[in-house]
This record gives structure tokens, C-alpha cells and sequence, in this order.
């Protein structure tokens, strides 16, 4: 799988949009993006994925850049409740073998929504 | 919706004692996976089951056993555990029927071992 770049922590004002960066510069061909958050206590959790073009769905927006070697995932309007681990994580759509299905989640965004 | 529902969601073991966490999902998916996740680190694949009757080790599972007692059950035993196993375990599931769905987790079992 692809190895993805992230920061460390971001903040953001409530209310405000939270842009988080993630760079996957040896991304292959055939590999998605997919974003995970994981709020404290709890189990991860999907939020979106795209191969190649923007997404966009009732959490968030995806935007890939053209050449795919990064994207950022867009929450419009960060609340409180945002405030969690993101993780960015490439890989190809159904990796046969021991690595079949399997997500490889790195250290991730901290990101911190501030009142 | 329920989505994926792990029990115990907390436990407390003795070395050498044996569990089973149980995990069921209620979207009929066909793949099961279960993970752990230690401190300061990611979560990694114990054991896997593609589709029903079916399961193949991860990256870590020494130690572990697990059952897929149907589509939905998907069980994850400790024979003699030892203090290395204390974790947070999470279980996921995925739709097979597109290529590209992603799993879905539930909310973990914190396991002590002392």
C-alpha cells in the first residue's frame, strides 16, 4: 500500500471548514484514498474515499488533486464533535492475499475544534 | 442501525486465562477482520475471514484463534492469555458486492490482562 503523509495536529474554530492534508505521492494507479476518523474511546470511523475525482457526501468532501499524489478531506462546518484522530490511508480496492481487506492506519491528524 | 456490535466492551483477565470476544454485524456483509490497537500505535490485522467459512491470519496472530460462525459472527478466542495481549481489540466488516467499500468498525473491547 501507498504510504501517506500527514500532520501531526491542526486546529479549527467552530463553525469554520477544516481542510485536512494528506500526501500519498507514490500513490499507484489502481489504489483509492480513504478517510477514517477515530474519536477518543470509540472505533474508527468511515467517513469517505475516491479514486481520482471530488467527492462529496453528508460528512465531508474529498478532494484528489489531478496527478493524485494528495488530497484533502473537507469538513465544512467543524463542530465540537469533530474533534478526533483523522486518518488518510491508500490502498487498492481488494488487495488479495494475507494483506486482503486489510487498512493500514498511521499515526493520523489530531485535529482540535476549539470553541 | 447497529452496524457492528463487539462484546464484552470491557474485561479483565489473569494471565493464562482464556476469552472469546464476540462480534456480530447486522448489514450482511461478507468480510469480517479484527484488529488491535496499542498506545501510540495503529491498528493491526489478527486475523481476517473473507466470506463465510473462510479465515486467514493477519500480521499478528500468534496467540489468537478465531471462529466465523455465519455470515454474521465473527469471534476472536484467547486460549492462555498473557500481559503482551492487553489491547483495545476492534472488529470490522465489508461488503464484497463493490470492489472498493470500506470497512466498518465497532467500538472496541479493552482487554487487561494482569
Amino acid at each position: 500500500d501507498a504510504k501517506t503523509t500527514q500532520p501531526p495536529s491542526m486546529d479549527c474554530a467552530e463553525g469554520r471548514a477544516a481542510n485536512l492534508p494528506c500526501n500519498h505521492s507514490t500513490i499507484s494507479g489502481n489504489e483509492y484514498v480513504y478517510w477514517y476518523r477515530q474519536i477518543h474511546s470509540q472505533g474508527p470511523q468511515y467517513i469517505i474515499h475516491g479514486l481520482k475525482n471530488n467527492e462529496t457526501n453528508e460528512m465531508a468532501s474529498l478532494i484528489i488533486t489531478e496527478d493524485r499524489k494528495s488530497s484533502t478531506l473537507i469538513l465544512p462546518h467543524a463542530t465540537l464533535r469533530d474533534t478526533a484522530v483523522y486518518y488518510c490511508i491508500v490502498r487498492p480496492p481488494n488487495a488479495g492475499g494475507t494483506s486482503y481487506g486489510k487498512l493500514t492506519f498511521g499515526q493520523g491528524t489530531i485535529l482540535t475544534v476549539h470553541p | 442501525n447497529a452496524g457492528v456490535t463487539q462484546t464484552p466492551k470491557f474485561q479483565v483477565l489473569k494471565t493464562g486465562q482464556s476469552m472469546t470476544l464476540q462480534c456480530a454485524q447486522d448489514m450482511n456483509h461478507n468480510s469480517m477482520y479484527w484488529y488491535r490497537q496499542d498506545p501510540g500505535m495503529g491498528l493491526r490485522l489478527i486475523y481476517y475471514s473473507a466470506s463465510e467459512g473462510t479465515t486467514d491470519k493477519g500480521e499478528v496472530p500468534n496467540g489468537y484463534n478465531v471462529s466465523r460462525l455465519n455470515k454474521r459472527e465473527f469471534s476472536l478466542r484467547l486460549e492462555s492469555a498473557a500481559p503482551s495481549q492487553t489491547s483495545v481489540y476492534f472488529c470490522a466488516s465489508r461488503d464484497r458486492g463493490r470492489w472498493d467499500q470500506p470497512q466498518h468498525f465497532g467500538d472496541g473491547t479493552r482487554l487487561s490482562i494482569l
